[in-house]
């Protein structure tokens, strides 16, 4: 059983989009979602992350919506740049616990 | 840098023999995590440590698999007997408490040949 789903699996952007990535999850327990950033060969870096008590975060051009009430949450890249073409995962965990990750969605950014 | 540091980066094997992984933790992290992330999938947990003991372990750390983390500072992952459906991304990551974000190393990648 998948305990969080992404999508959409991949997504092609023009310079200056805005790509959207969607998540959800089946756990009411899980009190904490961040978003990772990855390159080939490169481990997951940490962009953003969000917990239940807030409906939106911004940090830069990254934003995360979250939805408590419909267990969605989003992220939203502002201003989309070539250098932003990457794997983007959401997550949630529970209690500090370890991390339960999405599939994973390929971003391309074309210029 | 002062970030999560993996060793091997790349590790090739014969299928059956042994490989042992090494993670050293952001300093003064007390907890430390290994994950297991195969090609287009997201990464999935396989154990986690506070300090030197081992709180949790996945369904998925079969009993090939040994972690450990003496003293609680750097952390391996031993595999015995590798099988091909082994070959994959080893990630580790550390973090500060059970609220803080955890920060990942740059894995080791086992390829079983």
């Amino acid at each position: 059983q998948q305990q969080v789903k992404q999508s959409p699996q991949s997504l092609i952007v023009q310079k200056g989009g805005i790509p959207i990535i969607n998540c959800a999850y089946e756990n009411t327990a899980f009190d904490y979602f961040p978003w990772y950033q990855q390159f080939p060969g490169k481990g997951p870096a940490l962009l953003i992350a969000i917990r239940p008590d807030v409906s939106e975060k911004k940090e830069g051009r990254f934003t995360i919506s979250f939805n408590k009430s419909a267990k969605q949450f989003s992220l939203h890249i502002m201003d989309s740049q070539p250098g932003d073409s990457a794997t983007y995962f959401c997550a949630a965990s529970e209690a500090g616990t370890a991390l339960i990750f999405g599939k994973g969605t390929t971003l391309s950014v074309s210029s | 840098d002062t970030g999560v540091s993996q060793n091997p980066r790349h590790k090739i094997t014969k299928r059956g023999q042994n490989v042992t992984f090494r993670c050293d933790p952001i300093s003064e992290h007390n907890r430390l995590y290994w994950y297991r992330q195969t090609l287009g999938q997201g990464p999935e947990f396989l154990t986690y440590f506070q300090n030197e003991a081992q709180l949790e372990k996945s369904r998925l750390l079969s009993d090939r698999f040994s972690a450990e983390r003496p003293k609680g500072s750097f952390s391996t992952l031993e595999i015995q007997r590798t099988e091909q459906g082994d070959s994959a991304m080893y990630l580790c990551a550390s973090t500060a408490g059970g609220q803080q974000p955890q920060h990942f190393g740059d894995g080791t990648r086992l390829s079983i040949l």
